[in-house]
């Protein structure tokens, strides 16, 4: 139990276009899922909080406009890079709460290698 | 909001040798302390955790210990494997609603045969 499914896991787009990754808890209710960037051989970098029906909680320095947040489900969270540009290449993965167990415990996605041209 | 500096930032051990990596965390809060794996390329995979009611937590190889008055938490391995060749994560949490994880900056644990 307790499966986290991200897609696309790899995905290359040239400069200027927007790229949509998706976050789904395949046997769980998650009202809470959480996005990280994470950069070659460092750590997790929370980029926002998203909450089911609600406006995602972006962390300082994150761009609101550049990465849309949609958790519009119990079960679905999408992350949009807007726009996107090299410097946007990284690996993107979601995490989420099951909101039945009161553990504390974060369940990830496989991740999405994102690469702009 | 919660720190956590997690020392060292390499570690490498002949395999059967025992592994400590530690962390140490700011807010006095934090309740719940999860360790993760990650290897190259993949997802971080939960492989113990610990809360703030227990000192220590040990399944098979692996235990976490807590200290809660020095703020601190370690790692333990023993008879080490290539296999545990990866980086791993602390991390430290309160556990209320949309309470979220803030990670260490991972430590990459080389296990030489």
């Amino acid at each position: 139990g307790a499966v986290v499914s991200q897609h696309p896991s790899r995905v290359i787009c040239k400069s200027g276009t927007s790229v949509k990754i998706e976050c789904r808890s395949l046997d769980f209710q998650a009202t809470t899922m959480f996005w990280y960037r994470q950069f070659p051989k460092k750590s997790l970098m929370l980029m926002a909080t998203s909450n089911e029906g609600s406006k995602a909680t972006y962390e300082q320095g994150v761009e609101k406009d550049k990465f849309l947040i949609n958790h519009a489900s119990l079960t679905l969270s999408t992350l949009t890079v807007t726009s996107a540009h090299p410097e946007d290449s990284s690996f993107y993965i979601c995490s989420a709460r099951d909101r039945n167990r009161d553990t504390g415990e974060l369940f990830f996605g496989e991740g999405s290698r994102l690469t702009v041209l | 909001g919660e720190n956590v500096e997690q020392h060292p930032s390499t570690l490498s051990v002949q395999e059967g040798d025992s592994a400590v990596i530690k962390c140490t965390y700011s807010d006095s809060a934090s309740n719940y302390f999860p360790w993760y794996k990650q290897e190259l390329g993949k997802r971080p995979q939960l492989i113990i955790d610990i809360r703030s009611n227990v000192g220590e937590k040990k399944d098979q190889r692996i235990a976490v210990t807590l200290n809660k008055t020095a703020k601190h938490f370690s790692l333990h391995i023993t008879e080490t494997q290539p296999e545990d060749s990866a980086v791993y994560f602390c991390a430290a949490a309160y556990t209320g609603a949309n309470s979220k994880l803030t990670f260490g900056k991972g430590i990459t644990l080389s296990v030489r045969p």
